[in-house]
């Protein structure tokens, strides 16, 4: 069954912690993403990777990392976290150049204190 | 001006009705334009893609687009309480590439 995963799906943190959320898709797909989604601003790409140890920042990258060391796999890490960054993550792979291939992860809802 | 604008809602319409979506979007070379559909603590799905100008229909679901107007819309014929969710359109910007600019969404309940 072709899918992303996060993990975890809930997290409860306090601020200045650091934290990492994992993202894993199984269709060989080279196009990987964050998002995050508040209420009245939507889906907002945090960082994208093109492929393999290629990444770039997306319209909201302030307070977080990412990596691409292996193709199937895309961490969002969060070196300290503060309360504006509580959120719900999605992660999302697509072919390259097709972006009407995307699929989404189940969402991580995440709460910093 | 938002890069991509739809109405919040929430637009509420009887069961067998038509619901009618709209999306604009501000660059005018904007190729690619696609609606998904979220449901309550869920991801988003995609449910249609459109490309050129006119009418794309899929089953209940039909997308227009007026590039001219820099307008696309979603029609969801025979509405069910099933169809109730938010509905986000989504504008791939010139330059092709796999990124996607959202709009914040339109929530849509159906009522029996």
């Amino acid at each position: 069954e072709a899918q992303v995963t996060q993990n975890p799906r809930y997290l409860i943190t306090v601020t200045g912690k650091k934290l990492t959320v994992t993202c894993s898709q199984n269709m060989n797909h080279e196009y990987m993403s964050w998002y995050r989604q508040d209420p009245g601003l939507g889906l907002r790409q945090i960082y994208y990777s093109m492929n393999v140890e290629v990444t770039d920042k997306g319209d909201v990258p302030e307070g977080y990392k990412v990596s691409r060391k292996e193709k199937r796999n895309f961490p969002l890490i969060l070196e300290s976290p503060s309360p504006n960054q509580t959120s719900l993550y999605f992660c999302a792979s697509s072919l390259r150049g097709a972006p009407e291939t995307q699929y989404f992860g189940p969402g991580t809802r995440l709460l910093v204190l | 001006q938002k890069e991509v604008e739809q109405n919040s809602g929430p637009l509420s319409v009887p069961e067998g009705a038509i619901a009618s979506l709209n999306c604009t979007y501000s660059d005018r070379g904007s190729q690619s334009f696609f609606w998904y559909r979220q449901y309550s603590g869920k991801s988003p799905e995609l449910i249609m893609s459109i490309y050129s100008n006119g009418d794309k229909e899929d089953g209940r679901f039909t997308a227009q687009l007026n590039k001219a107007s820099q307008y696309v819309s979603l029609l969801i014929r025979d509405s069910q309480p099933s169809d109730s969710a938010t509905y986000l359109c989504a504008v791939r910007p010139p330059g092709g590439g796999n990124k996607l600019t959202f709009g914040t969404g339109t929530q849509l309940k159906v009522e029996l």
